[in-house]
């Protein structure tokens, strides 16, 4: 069965620094990727996507995200966070042509400013 | 553009009494829809999903149960909650382009306390 790992529960960084969020799937086949945030009072939304092509893609807010097949992974970076990145980011995987998306557990960010 | 909406969004509920959520989806017709449930600490867990109109599949056994009546509406439903129900409960649907499926989206949620 598919499964997705969050390596982190809660990160607390300062503002302007670097972020990175592990995120390693179980699946073999070909995979869609996900991360979605969902900030403070708001409902979880899109934060960007890898479907096929170029592993390194880049989503809303300066986020990017790489996937390294070999490693299973599909990791969240921005070079420079800020105050209102505050928010539970979930990696989500789904078997390409499947209908469940799998979660993982979330990693809530907090930046103090 | 594509709207979906969940009601209510807070429930308060003894345990032993009925539930019923709803979901509705506005601006597409057929979408795959989905029940899952947040709990802290554990993400999302997939409950329900359905693709078409009384096609319901359960990831989860449990005390919980869907039901897909028209195109656009998923309810879920149970006739004895229990304390460990409570917990915030997602609709989703499933944007699709031709064969490829894509993300999710989500509505605001309903936020069920069992007492």
């Amino acid at each position: 069965a598919q499964s997705v790992s969050q390596h982190n529960h809660h990160v607390i960084l300062s503002e302007a620094a670097s972020l990175e969020l592990g995120c390693n799937y179980s699946y073999g086949g070909t995979v869609n990727l996900f991360w979605y945030v969902q900030y403070p009072g708001q409902h979880l939304q899109l934060l960007l996507k890898y479907f096929s092509g170029d592993p390194l893609v880049k989503g809303i807010k300066g986020f990017e995200a790489e996937f390294i097949k070999s490693k299973f992974s599909f990791n969240l970076r921005k070079p420079s966070v800020q105050w209102s990145d505050t928010a539970e980011y979930f990696c989500a995987v789904n078997r390409a042509g499947g209908f469940k998306t799998i979660f993982g557990a979330g990693t809530r960010l907090f930046v103090k400013a | 553009s594509q709207t979906i909406h969940q009601w209510p969004a807070t429930l308060v509920q003894p345990v032993g009494s009925p539930l019923s959520l709803e979901c509705t989806v506005e601006g597409t017709s057929n979408p795959n829809l989905y029940w899952y449930r947040q709990a802290a600490g554990r993400g999302l867990q997939l409950l329900f999903y359905s693709v078409g109109i009384g096609q319901i599949s359960s990831e989860v056994p449990q005390n919980l149960s869907a039901s897909r009546p028209q195109d656009r509406q998923f309810i879920l439903s149970s006739k004895k909650l229990l304390l460990s129900d409570s917990g915030f409960y997602l609709c989703a649907w499933l944007r699709t382009s031709g064969r490829v499926l894509g993300e999710l989206f989500f509505g605001e949620g309903s936020r069920l306390t069992v007492l």
